[in-house]
């Protein structure tokens, strides 16, 4: 079954730094990868997606990468700000189930002033 | 964005008795809803899915007796928790997509079971 990775420890930062997150999964790769950020008691709120075909996406100062070699996606927020603190969860669909998306755990982010 | 309301925001109740939790997609039709259960820490779990004017979908391990899903209306799902036990404690969040092709999805703010 397809697995995804999320670096369950959090990420503490710097304010003004970026911070990167890492989606690792398994198997074969998926149609395409989206990335959510979510507060906490809060549901999740959609930030960027990426197809299989593409490389880099970006969005203000958001920005996420998809290596199909290597499997993983790469979720970059520069210039981070306090309010940026929150659970970032990576989330995948595959044809074969394509109406359906799968999960990360999530990754904590905490940017300090 | 899309909207998606979610009611009621959290609940508790007493083992045994049955909660209703409704989503509603405020500015959109949606065809098919979602519903996830997320426990503390832990990644958002998908228990069914929710298609307008047909049976829902469940993932294997989910009981569809327990899980009631309702898709009566373009706008609106309903998940029943009959019987709640404590196991049944949980966040429960619905959300929508409003096009297949892309994928995205929005959620509602969840809800919170407490089954004592």
């Amino acid at each position: 079954s397809q697995k995804i990775e999320q670096n369950s420890e959090a990420l503490n930062i710097q304010e003004g730094k970026t911070a990167t997150l890492t989606c690792n999964y398994t198997n074969y790769s998926p149609a395409y990868l989206q990335w959510y950020r979510q507060d906490p008691g809060r549901g999740p709120v959609f930030l960027l997606l990426i197809r299989e075909n593409e490389k880099e996406k970006r969005k203000e100062r958001l920005k996420v990468t998809f290596d199909t070699t290597l499997k993983q996606s790469l979720f970059h927020i520069t210039a981070s700000q306090p309010a940026d603190s929150a659970t970032y969860l990576c989330a995948l669909a595959w044809n074969t189930g394509f109406q359906k998306l799968v999960f990360g755990t999530g990754t904590r982010l905490l940017v300090s002033p | 964005g899309a909207v998606v309301s979610q009611h009621p925001s959290w609940v508790i109740c007493k083992s045994g008795t049955s909660v209703k939790i409704e989503c509603r997609s405020l500015d959109f039709q949606a065809t098919t809803m979602f519903w996830y259960r997320q426990f503390p820490k832990q990644s958002l779990m998908l228990m069914a899915t929710s298609n307008e004017g047909s049976k829902a979908t469940y993932e294997q391990g989910v009981e569809k007796d327990k899980f009631l899903i309702n898709h009566a209306s373009l706008t609106l799902s309903t998940l029943t928790v009959t019987s709640a036990h404590p196991e049944d404690s949980s966040f429960y969040i619905c959300s929508a997509r409003i096009l297949a092709n892309t994928g995205e999805l929005f959620f509602g703010e969840g809800s919170r079971l407490t089954v004592l």
